[in-house]
């Protein structure tokens, strides 16, 4: 069953501090996998995307990695800001799939 | 950069109203999606459209309709609206099969009363 499971779940830290979201799946065929932030009430908005060759991108202070052979993904947080406190979430698409799988998300707050 | 716009932020119906949300996207992309978000049950498929007239359902259809008469926009009714259709509605859209991911619309709140 194609799955994408995220964790932690919630996370909270210290504004400067670094963190890290993790993102393992289980999509077969794999096509790309995107990292998206969801403020509180909005549409999520694209951090990163990521094909199979690729396995770091950056974006900021947010770089992304991809292991394709172990299927696993993590976002990097570096020096928080308040204004990261959101929900992150992975999200794969499948090789001929038009359907994209989403994972739960994890939600961050960044406190002063 | 891509747009994808959904026509309403907030919106309150009563019960059994025929509701119509619209999502329109200018990147001329094949692919349109309707989803559903709730607290802890995170993002869910309602239909799927890949081409003009073209759709599918998704993982939740139940009550729900959609319509693509032109590419640019995605429509999703709800028939007869209940108060378990109170949600978070989020369109998306995408190029060829989902090759670089989706791009999402701001989000309508409909609230059914």
């Amino acid at each position: 069953k194609n799955q994408v499971e995220q964790s932690p779940q919630s996370l909270i830290i210290l504004e400067g501090k670094n963190c890290t979201l993790q993102c393992n799946y289980t999509v077969s065929p794999f096509s790309n996998l995107r990292w998206y932030k969801q403020d509180t009430g909005r549409g999520p908005v694209s951090l990163t995307i990521m094909t199979f060759s690729e396995n770091t991108k950056s974006n900021g202070r947010y770089t992304a990695t991809l292991d394709a052979d172990t299927k696993q993904s993590s976002l990097h947080i570096t020096a928080s800001q308040l204004s990261d406190s959101a929900s992150y979430i992975c999200v794969v698409s499948g090789g001929s799939s038009y359907k994209l799988i989403f994972g739960s998300g994890t939600r961050l707050l960044v406190r002063p | 950069d891509v747009k994808v716009t959904q026509s309403s932020r907030y919106l309150v119906k009563r019960t059994g109203e025929k509701v119509f949300l619209e999502c329109v996207q200018d990147m001329d992309h094949e692919n349109m999606f309707w989803y559903r978000q709730d607290p802890g049950l995170g993002l869910r498929l309602i239909y799927f459209s890949y081409d003009v007239k073209m759709k599918e359902k998704g993982d939740i259809p139940e009550g729900y309709s959609v319509s693509r008469e032109k590419k640019e926009r995605f429509s999703l009714i709800l028939e007869s609206a209940s108060t378990n259709q109170t949600s978070m509605y989020l369109c998306a859209s995408s190029g060829g099969q989902g090759a670089f991911g989706a791009f999402f619309g701001q989000g309508t709140r409909l609230t059914v009363v």
